[in-house]
């Protein structure tokens, strides 16, 4: 069963810090993603990586950057929290699509971390 | 860039009766439709999905329907239970290989017994 284990579920910090998340997957996926997620708005992408130091802007980025030094560990920074940045922050993970697999990967989830900025 | 809208945001049913939620999507070249459910305090889990070259696709109690022309697809949940009670997303994805996920602003299921 794939596992997708984030850092911490919940966390407190105050405006201007620099806060990292943590996520780590034990199923050698290539692909990993990091969502917030705020009532009435679903799961909005802000980074996915698709390999080791590659990584992609999502839908909103602004404020956050990430980091993906290894194939299982992919981070979310925020270099200068605010408290807009408050919210359920979900990573997930999936199997790369292309030559010789099926298409359409599912995604997996991870138990996500509620932060909180004050 | 694809932009996914989901109706209604709260459904409300007795147990045993059928509940329906549907989406629609802007970007004709999205070709995978996923449904994930998300239970109180829990992970979203995939329940079921549906590929564009497919019309409609079961699962015991759980369905999906998909209208390529129209652009809109639909999950159905028959004979309901009280632990059908969650919040439900639907997606779209329109690359492949990474495949990003857009995902509707979801929908909180209630089961009345």
């Amino acid at each position: 069963d794939v596992k997708v284990t984030q850092s911490s579920r919940y966390l407190v910090k105050r405006t201007g810090e620099k806060v990292f998340l943590e996520c780590v997957q034990d199923m050698d996926h290539e692909n990993m993603f990091w969502y917030r997620q705020d009532p009435g708005l679903g799961l909005r992408l802000i980074y996915f990586s698709y390999d080791v130091k590659m990584k992609e802007k999502g839908d909103i980025p602004e404020g956050y950057s990430v980091s993906r030094e290894k194939k299982e560990r992919f981070s979310l920074i925020l270099e200068s929290a605010s408290t807009n940045q408050t919210s359920m922050y979900l990573c997930a993970s999936s199997l790369y699509s292309g030559a010789g697999r099926t298409s359409n990967q599912p995604q997996h989830f991870g138990d996500g971390t509620r932060l909180s900025i004050l | 860039g694809e932009n996914v809208e989901q109706h209604p945001s709260t459904l409300s049913v007795q147990e045993g009766d059928s509940a329906v939620i549907k989406c629609t999507y802007s970007d004709s070249a999205s070709n995978y439709f996923p449904w994930y459910k998300q239970e109180l305090g829990k992970r979203p889990q995939l329940i079921i999905d549906i590929r564009s070259n497919v019309g409609e696709k079961k699962d015991q109690r759980i369905a999906v329907t998909l209208n390529k022309t129209a652009k809109h697809f639909s999950l159905h949940i028959t004979e309901t239970q009280p632990e059908d009670s969650a919040v439900y997303f639907c997606a779209a994805s329109t690359v492949k290989g990474a495949q990003k996920l857009v995902f509707g602003q979801g929908t909180r299921l209630t089961i009345n017994p």
